[in-house]
């Protein structure tokens, strides 16, 4: 399998500009996870799905970011107008059940610098 | 907020075993230690798991404290690739938010030759 497959891996971008981050599960999970980096802040949970349906999004920050899974093997992570202060390194991640244990499988991970 | 309290870093010498603890003192009943890495550059992996019982697999031990309020990662023999930052978590085994991965800030493992 080849795993949970993120794009771009980099984006450098203008503030005000909209950015669009891609995540590809791995094939049959059925949870999928978007994750942002920072050296301040660490590693926060920013929303869930499970079977494409949102079920967490209290983690993202503000309404300008925005998620979407179209079908089981698809997700966005939107920012619309991206701000200096959303750099950081956005991971998905994707494991086999929404309930029971379920070992999360994460991205490489999209580095986005907000200039 | 991160449940569980660790080093901020640690040492290794290479081929040497690599002990890395964890504090939970108010774990739940129901609550599971997890333990995932994260090599830089590179997304968190998944170590190993366990809930009151010692765990192993083909990368690690997991100890877990008889009160549970305290357990152990084993490296057995740590190589110059399993430097990285470990995180110990603290987590239900089922869905909803309660069952969320949060990281707190890990140890970061140096393993030197």
């Amino acid at each position: 399998d080849a795993g949970v497959i993120q794009s771009p891996r980099h984006e450098v971008t203008e503030m005000g500009q909209e950015v669009t981050l891609r995540c590809k599960p791995i094939s049959g999970h059925n949870s999928l996870f978007w994750y942002r980096q920072t050296m301040m802040r660490g590693l926060e949970l920013l929303i869930y799905f499970n079977n494409n349906v949102p079920i967490d999004d209290s983690g993202m920050p503000e309404d300008r970011f925005s998620a979407k899974m179209p079908n089981a093997s698809f997700s966005t992570l939107k920012i619309q107008p991206s701000e200096p202060r959303d750099s950081a390194v956005y991971f998905c991640a994707s494991s086999r059940l929404a309930g029971d244990y379920n070992e999360q499988f994460f991205g490489p991970g999209t580095r986005l610098t907000v200039l | 907020d991160a449940k569980t309290t660790q080093p901020t870093s640690m040492d290794c010498a290479e081929g040497r075993a690599a002990n890395l603890p964890c504090n939970h003192s108010t774990i739940s009943g129901n609550e599971y230690v997890y333990w995932y890495r994260q090599i830089h550059s590179q997304g968190p992996q998944y170590i190993i798991h366990g809930l009151k019982n010692n765990e192993t697999n083909e990368m690690a031990s997991l100890i877990i404290t008889e009160d549970r309020k305290s357990s152990t990662l084993i490296l057995p023999h740590a190589t110059l690739r399993d430097t990285a930052v470990y995180y110990c978590i603290v987590r239900v085994q089922y869905g909803g938010s309660q069952g969320n991965l949060i990281f707190g800030k890990g140890t970061k493992l140096s393993v030197k030759p």
